[in-house]
């Protein structure tokens, strides 16, 4: 069964210093993407950043990065200089490819203090 | 406005009601989908209509009837539901069919209490 582990309920960081987001997927597909997802007090959804399975580099958006070891299945996202405004719970997603699923880890609720 | 906008944002029934749960996306995109996120538990998939045509059913509940009448528009009609079934329940849309590499887009949802 393909499945998405965050082991992290619960995470904390100072604001300006860097954290880091653990996810584990488990599946016998080789390709599929990655996804993470933010999910602040306003329950909307919001995608950070995404992996194509395919690509060795490592995605980066601005603040955000993934750390993508596809042997280990692990993809574990990286916030640097965090910001008051990073608080929210955070999903790691996975999709097989040409498929509708986006299968969904319990997520992890990041709390960022001054 | 926000791309994908939902309708209404709390609601409270009885296990004997009827309501409906509504969801507008406003980004051209030709698939929708619901999603029910419940305390504790991952995100479940619960449809999935592709040009409204319900391409996915993830062996939800009768009691859940979607409702697609256009590109834009998605519904998702509740009778006689249970108290486990409280939860918040999260429309997505995106340009493509899955997720494929393209990005799903999610409204705020609509919180569901069944009394």
């Amino acid at each position: 069964a393909q499945t998405v582990t965050q082991s992290q309920p619960e995470m904390s960081v100072q604001e300006a210093e860097t954290v880091t987001l653990s996810c584990t997927y488990d599946t016998s597909e080789s390709d599929y993407y990655l996804f993470w997802y933010k999910q602040p007090p306003s329950r909307q959804m919001i995608l950070v950043i995404r992996q194509e399975a395919y690509k060795q580099q490592n995605a980066t958006e601005n603040r955000f990065s993934v750390n993508f070891q596809k042997a280990a299945k692990s993809f574990s996202l990286k916030i640097s200089d965090s910001q008051l405004g990073d608080a929210a719970m955070y999903f790691c997603a996975y999709s097989p490819y040409n498929t509708d699923k986006l299968i969904f880890g319990t997520g992890t609720r990041l709390q960022v203090f001054p | 406005e926000t791309g994908v906008t939902q309708t209404p944002r709390h609601l409270v029934m009885g296990m004997t009601n009827k309501k409906s749960l509504k969801c507008e996306q406003h980004l051209g995109h030709n698939a929708m989908y619901w999603y029910k996120q419940s305390a504790k538990k991952p995100l479940e998939l619960m449809f999935v209509y592709s040009l409204e045509e319900r391409v996915e059913n993830n062996s939800v509940p009768s009691r859940f009837s979607p409702e697609c009448p256009n590109s834009s528009h998605l519904f998702l009609h509740l009778h006689t539901l249970q108290p486990e079934d409280s939860a918040l329940y999260l429309c997505a849309s995106s340009q493509g069919r899955g997720a494929l590499g393209n990005t799903i887009y999610f409204g705020e949802g609509s919180w569901l209490t069944v009394v």
